[in-house]
């Protein structure tokens, strides 16, 4: 079983839609979760963290958090072109010696102008 | 601006011959990874410092090593690059391990061709 595990897409939504990508992660005692952001090509960019139970906001982004059903979603509001790109759920586990930063394989998302 | 820096972006070398990857940062973080991504696939962690102290995931090749000389710099040495690891390398810095300085920044990459 995957620890991390993201629907692969691609997912396409139309300008000003609202974007949803979802995560589950298998640790239970995860405690850190994070949405990156990676054009094609490019390095990974880091746009949300999230630590808490709840909804955490940030101009265009929304990161859920549900511990108890071991899942971490991203919204995007307005969708814009520009925001064609794969996002990359990643985890901290307290598990481990390295408390690496565990990925998923990426949604990639495409917005239709 | 504070930021990750990683040189050369493009390396080229061929088969067999070592090659160093470079990264620094002025974030004055205590940690600092390197990651290994091929196309479509998520970042695999080699090893990362915390400060001084060396961490080597498991699965990491004898073939790659690192050295992170002060707090600034470390260094990706490929001792001897198969066709294999052709990949993106990434450098990442984090202000420590534990949440909520845990966030990690990446570099622009090191993109890595072997002929």
């Amino acid at each position: 079983q995957k620890e991390v595990e993201q629907n692969s897409g691609p997912l396409s939504v139309p300008e000003g839609a609202i974007a949803s990508l979802n995560c589950t992660y298998s640790d239970r005692v995860s405690q850190s979760f994070f949405w990156y952001r990676q054009y094609s090509g490019k390095s990974p960019e880091l746009i949300m963290s999230i630590y808490s139970n709840g909804d955490k906001e940030d101009g265009r982004f929304t990161a859920q958090l549900n511990k108890a059903s071991q899942y971490v979603s991203l919204l995007i509001r307005d969708s814009q072109p520009s925001d064609s790109a794969t996002y990359l759920c990643a985890v901290i586990a307290s598990s481990g010696s390295a408390r690496q930063l565990t990925f998923g394989s990426g949604t990639q998302l495409t917005v239709l102008p | 601006d504070a930021m990750v820096i990683q040189n050369p972006r493009y390396q080229v070398t061929q088969f067999g011959k070592p090659v160093t990857l470079s990264c620094s940062q002025t974030l004055n973080h205590n940690v600092m990874y390197w990651y290994q991504q091929k196309s479509s696939q998520a970042p695999k962690l080699l090893f990362h410092y915390y400060d001084k102290d060396f961490n080597n995931e498991a699965d990491t090749p004898d073939n790659f090593q690192s050295r992170r000389p002060n707090t600034s710099f470390c260094f990706l040495d490929i001792r001897s690059p198969g066709l294999g690891d052709a990949a993106m390398y990434l450098c990442a810095t984090s202000r420590d391990l534990a949440g909520p300085s845990n966030e990690q920044f990446f570099g622009p990459g090191t993109r890595l061709t072997v002929l």
